[in-house]
């Protein structure tokens, strides 16, 4: 079973600060994808990154780039310059990768979010 | 383009009322999903199609019947709901088995049952 922890209900952010929003995660699967969706109040879900768990980089898409620390199980998402349309509900999730089929057809498991709310 | 539509973007319904959600890909993906949200907690995945074959249900209530009649198309029929089935239904699609793994979703149908 997969299990993903997002330990901060909330933040309060300042306007062109740098975010870090907390995710860590637990699996015994050895081939697993590590993601992050944005929904704004609108409520539709927003791909914003993706990190594979044989990755060697850290992904990173424009101002997104994942802390992905394979050893402690996290997956940070760091936002850089924030701005005042990230303000929505930030979700951390994780499928697992079947071995057999090479994954890409499995849900995802989301953790609770983080309601992030950049002010001016 | 990674649009994935659905239809009604609203919903209200009795408990006898059967009514269908609908949602369409031409992104030629080859997954699609459906997946559960009640307000203020995340989504729970419902159903998983491969290859236009179900390949996973969650123990969802039989009230609730999907359907994918082609590749693009992804069905979900409702009758006899409970009041404890309003929540907002999200469909997602990606590639596929083998493929890119992101999941795309659509903007979702708040279904409310009276």
């Amino acid at each position: 079973a997969q299990k993903i922890t997002q330990t901060q209900p909330g933040m309060f952010v300042q306007e062109k600060e740098a975010v870090t929003l907390d995710c860590t995660y637990d699996t015994s699967d050895p081939s697993y994808g590590l993601f992050w969706y944005k929904q704004p109040s609108s409520g539709e879900m927003i791909f914003l990154i993706y990190q594979g768990s044989y990755d060697q980089q850290n992904a990173t898409e424009g101002r997104y780039s994942l802390n992905f620390q394979k050893a402690r199980k996290s997956a940070n998402l760091v936002i850089s310059a924030s701005q005042l349309g990230d303000s929505a509900m930030y979700f951390c999730a994780m499928t697992r990768f079947d071995q057999l089929s090479g994954g890409g057809a499995d849900g995802l498991t989301f953790g609770k979010g983080t309601h992030l709310i950049i002010q001016p | 383009d990674t649009e994935v539509t659905q239809t009604p973007k609203h919903l209200v319904m009795g408990m006898t009322n059967k009514k269908s959600l609908k949602c369409e890909q031409h992104m030629g993906h080859r997954a699609m999903y459906w997946y559960k949200q009640k307000a203020k907690k995340p989504p729970e995945l419902m159903f998983v199609y491969s290859y236009e074959k179900l390949s996973i249900n969650e123990s969802v209530p039989s009230r609730f019947s999907p359907e994918c009649p082609n590749s693009s198309l992804l069905n979900l029929h409702l009758h006899a709901l409970q009041p404890e089935d309003s929540a907002l239904y999200l469909c997602a699609s990606s590639q596929g088995p083998g493929s890119s793994y992101e999941q795309y979703f659509g903007p979702g149908t708040r279904l409310t049952v009276t």
